[in-house]
C-alpha cells in the first residue's frame, strides 16, 4: 500500500498572501489528484497530473508533479477567503486487480479576510 | 443529472443498532466507493464496487456490508453499529477506474454524519 504524506497539516494565512501545500508519496505513482473539500460537503476534484515534471494552472492555483514522479505541491497566489478549505491528494493504488484511491490526511486551510 | 446522492445527512444510532445508508448516481458511472472520513485520518476506503454485481473491501470493511444489484445504487450496510463507527460517511463514483485519467474523477455525495451512542 502506497502512503501518502501532506503537509502542513495546518495552515492559517492573511487575504492576499502566498502559500504552498505539498503531497508525498512512499513510492513512485502513475498520476495524482487534487480536491478541494469545504466545510459541509464532499470533495471536489480540482486537477489531476499524469506527467513528470507536469505544470497545471487553474487561475491563481498551480499544481507541480514531481520529475521522481514521488511527489506534487500546490501553490496559491494572493489566498482569498473564498480558498479556504480541506485540500487533499489522492493517487491510485498500482497494485495488481487493486481499483482503490489513496487519499492523504489533507491540508486545512484558513484565509483570514 | 442530480449526481451523487446520500441519504439520510443525519443519523444517531444506538449501540448494536443496524442500519442501511443509501447511495445512487444517474451519471452511468461503472465505479462506485464507500468513504469514512474521521478529524486528522483523511478520506478512508471502506468498500468499492467496479461495476453491477463486483463488490470488494477497502482499508477499513469490518462491521460494514455492501451490494450492487444496480449500476445506480451501492447502498452501505452497518450491521451492528458501534461508538467506533461514529463519523462521516461519503459515497463518491466514477466513470471507471483505469484507463484514461479523465475518466477516473471521483464525484462525491454530500456525505451522511452518522453518530453512534
Amino acid at each position: 500500500t502506497q502512503l501518502l504524506e501532506q503537509s502542513p497539516q495546518f495552515l492559517s494565512i492573511q487575504e492576499g498572501e502566498n502559500l504552498t501545500v505539498y503531497c508525498n508519496s512512499s513510492s513512485v505513482f502513475s498520476s495524482l489528484q487534487w480536491y478541494r473539500q469545504e466545510p459541509g460537503e464532499g470533495p471536489v476534484l480540482l486537477v489531476t497530473v499524469v506527467t513528470g515534471g507536469e505544470v497545471k494552472k487553474l487561475k491563481r492555483l498551480t499544481f507541480q508533479f514531481g520529475d521522481a514522479r514521488k511527489d506534487s505541491s500546490l501553490h496559491i497566489t494572493a489566498a482569498q477567503p473564498g480558498d479556504t478549505g480541506l485540500y487533499l491528494c489522492a493517487l491510485e493504488d498500482s497494485g495488481a486487480g487493486s481499483y482503490q484511491l489513496t487519499f492523504g490526511k489533507g491540508t486545512k486551510l484558513s484565509v483570514i479576510p | 443529472n442530480a449526481g451523487v446522492t446520500q441519504t439520510p445527512k443525519f443519523q444517531v444510532l444506538k449501540t448494536g443498532q443496524s442500519m442501511t445508508l443509501q447511495c445512487a448516481q444517474d451519471m452511468n458511472h461503472e465505479y462506485m466507493s464507500w468513504y469514512r472520513q474521521d478529524p486528522g485520518m483523511g478520506l478512508r476506503l471502506i468498500h468499492y464496487s467496479v461495476g453491477a454485481g463486483i463488490t470488494d473491501q477497502g482499508e477499513v470493511p469490518n462491521g460494514y456490508n455492501v451490494s450492487r444489484s444496480t449500476t445506480e445504487d451501492f447502498p452501505l450496510r452497518l450491521l451492528s453499529a458501534a461508538p467506533s463507527q461514529t463519523s462521516v460517511y461519503f459515497c463518491a463514483s466514477s466513470y471507471s477506474f483505469r484507463g484514461v485519467s479523465s475518466y477516473n474523477e471521483q464525484f462525491f455525495g454530500p456525505g451522511t454524519r452518522l453518530t453512534v451512542l
